[in-house]
């Protein structure tokens, strides 16, 4: 009865690097969710996705980030060129579906740029 | 935009006090979500309320879902330490407050 994974839990890269989150919704659940938490701050949505489908990035900066959710595996959010600004915990949602359904949170990756 | 505005934004109370926080939004939601947040931890869901005028407990919490559809509110009653963390609402368009951090006084 696994919820929604993470990983890694932590994450440290250097500016200029690539970062790598995963995100493995719970069973049955094919809608997954990315929000961004800075320090001291609330959840900012970034992007929200189904199979193999974007539905809506309208919280993702338009450079650098991107997201995917393929067929089979984990969800990605990728980070190029990561800045110090970066730095924050991610954390990643699933829900069966949309329209009032309820998410359920992963522990969240930490990413440190350096 | 829908905007979400949650307040009060932090809360320091005595332990055994009750505690109201609320949520509310610049247009109608069919869903109000309330999550609980411990440090280092990802949210977790304590009530969802999905019809107008609903009022549901989870044990020492209470959220009412507000008749206009803008507003939900959560109480907890008879604070314990353990009730410290970061509160949020969130709506059914998935967006978050931001978050009521609550700090309990033995």
């Amino acid at each position: 009865n696994a919820g929604v994974m993470q990983n890694p839990r932590h994450l440290v890269r250097r500016r200029g690097q690539e970062a790598r989150l995963r995100c493995s919704p719970m069973k049955g659940h094919s809608h997954v969710y990315w929000y961004r938490q800075l320090p001291e701050e609330g959840l900012k949505f970034m992007v929200y996705l189904q199979k193999e489908n974007i539905i809506d990035e309208s919280g993702m900066p338009k450079e650098r980030f991107s997201a995917e959710f393929p067929k089979e595996g984990p969800s990605i959010l990728r980070i190029q060129q990561v800045v110090r600004g970066d730095s924050a915990a991610y954390f990643c949602a699933s829900s069966p579906s949309r329209g009032g359904e309820t998410q359920y949170f992963g522990p969240g990756t930490r990413l440190l740029v350096l | 935009g829908q905007q979400l505005n949650q307040s009060p934004q932090s809360m320091f109370i005595q332990e055994g006090e009750d505690v109201s926080m609320n949520c509310t939004s610049s247009s109608i939601f069919n869903t109000w979500l309330w999550y609980k947040q411990d440090p280092g931890e990802g949210p977790v869901l304590l009530i969802a309320l999905y019809k107008a005028g609903e009022l549901t407990s989870n044990g020492r919490l209470t959220a009412q879902f507000g008749i206009t559809r803008k507003d939900s509110f959560l109480n907890i009653s008879a604070s314990i330490p353990s009730d410290v963390g970061i509160y949020f609402c969130a709506g059914n368009d998935m967006r978050f407050g931001a978050g009521t951090r609550l700090t309990v006084k033995p």
